[in-house]
């Protein structure tokens, strides 16, 4: 059964202090790994989706990378405005292409 | 605004009833997902359609079903409601059934009293 491990579970950084939050993933074949932002009460809001090992996707500030274990989301100086829940989630390449979701790290960017 | 289009955006009922919880894809959008997310689970895949065909199925108990109509906008039918089934409920559309980009609605807060 694919798997989808986020950490760390909260994350409270000073605006500009740059950090990592990890996605680790276990998948009987790796279609595609999708970083997502979801702020309360609202639906997530696609950022990413990155295909095989080595590869690299940049958008404003955030920046997300892919191994053959896990993927991180490199958050440079944040804003408050870049607070909100990340999660992110992978689909397998069976032919069951079902999406799994990780818990999400709660991100507090603090003025 | 993602163009993904939910109603209703609140639901509060009874145990024992059954609702039914509407979702418009994006334009061109061929495949609708559904989610459900509660607190203590976070986010799980219900069920996918793709062009009016179902074409995965997760973690959707039998008292839940869905079907998505020739306009290609999708329906959630949750029948025999308990006090467990209270959560938001996403529906999210891509372009293909390949799960690519999805793209997220605003969600149904489903409230069981």
């Amino acid at each position: 059964e694919d798997q989808v491990t986020q950490s760390p579970e909260a994350l409270r950084l000073q605006e500009g202090e740059s950090s990592s939050l990890n996605c680790s993933y276990t998948v009987s074949g790796l279609r595609g790994l999708f970083w997502y932002r979801q702020d309360p009460g609202k639906g997530p809001e696609f950022l990413f989706t990155l295909y095989s090992a080595g590869e690299e996707k940049e958008k404003e500030r955030l920046k997300a990378t892919l191994t053959k274990k896990e993927s991180f989301l490199h958050i440079t100086a944040p804003k408050p405005e870049d607070s909100a829940t990340y999660l992110c989630a992978v689909s397998n390449s069976g032919g069951y292409q079902k999406v799994t979701f990780g818990t999400g790290t709660k991100l507090q960017v603090i003025p | 605004d993602s163009g993904v289009t939910q109603t209703p955006k609140h639901l509060i009922t009874a145990t024992g009833q059954r609702v039914t919880l509407r979702c418009s894809p994006r334009s061109g959008d061929l495949s609708v997902y559904w989610y459900q997310q509660s607190l203590d689970q976070g986010l799980q895949f219900l069920i996918q359609y793709y062009n009016g065909e179902e074409r995965a199925k997760g973690n959707i108990l039998e008292r839940f079903s869905a079907q998505q109509f020739p306009d290609l906008h999708s329906e959630l039918n949750l029948s025999s409601l308990e006090l467990g089934d209270s959560a938001l409920y996403f529906c999210a559309s891509s372009e293909t059934g390949a799960s690519y980009e999805q793209y997220f609605g605003p969600g149904t807060r489903l409230t069981v009293t």
